[in-house]
């Protein structure tokens, strides 16, 4: 079974500086992929950045970047120079096989954690 | 742009009534999935479906129930809603490769009275 865990309910950041967010996974399959994805208050959900395990190199996308600890089994997303609008709640989600290897996709999520960006 | 439409963003049903959740996507996407969304718990799986006809249950499919007919349309059944099904519904979809995101529709919030 894949767990996902954020342990931080709420977070705040002053505008312009830097926030990282937290997430510990566990997992028994050898291969899997980590995604962050941002929810603001309208509800949709965004994807933000893709980690993959055997990835060379942490995923970065702008001012999203991913600090990847795999012995930790840790997927931990840094915001840069925060904005206002990442005011929102974040969601850590992973995807894995099961035992038989047919996960066909499907994600598991964190609990998720919500920012808020102070002016 | 990938575009996963829920047919209703708002929902009110009686306890006790069959209630159908739609969403249909137009990337012809293989996958698609129901999560639902509660305060504090995230997103939990519902039901998956990875083929025309194919589902599979995800962590917490009692109480509902799912048709995929068609490639691009993936139903949501509840059949008989209880208030404890009162939640937010998000429908995704994505293609199978393993980098591949899910784009989630904006979501139905359900209030089963």
């Amino acid at each position: 079974a894949q767990k996902i865990t954020q342990t931080q309910p709420g977070m705040f950041v002053q505008e312009k500086e830097a926030v990282t967010l937290d997430c510990t996974y566990d997992t028994s399959d050898p291969s899997y992929g980590l995604f962050w994805y941002k929810q603001p208050s309208s509800g949709e959900m965004i994807f933000l950045i893709y980690q993959g395990s055997y990835d060379q190199q942490n995923a970065t996308e702008g001012r999203y970047s991913l600090n990847f600890q795999k012995a930790r089994k840790s997927a931990n997303l840094v915001i840069s120079a925060s904005q206002l609008g990442d005011s929102a709640m974040y969601f850590c989600a992973m995807r894995g096989g099961d035992a038989g290897g047919t996960s066909y996709g499907k994600l598991t999520f964190g609990q998720g954690t919500i920012l808020t960006v102070h002016p | 742009d990938v575009k996963v439409t829920q047919s209703s963003r708002y929902l009110v049903k009686r306890t006790g009534e069959k209630v159908f959740l739609e969403c249909v996507q137009d990337m012809d996407h293989e996958n698609m999935f129901w999560y639902r969304q509660d305060p504090g718990l995230g997103l939990r799986l519902i039901y998956f479906s990875y083929d025309v006809k194919m589902k599979e249950k995800g962590d917490i499919p009692e109480g509902y129930s799912v048709s995929r007919e068609k490639k691009e349309r993936f139903s949501l059944i509840l059949e008989s809603a209880s208030t404890n099904q009162t939640s937010m519904y998000l429908c995704a979809s994505s293609f199978q490769a393993s980098r591949s995101p899910l784009h989630f529709g904006n979501g139905t919030r359900l209030t089963v009275t």
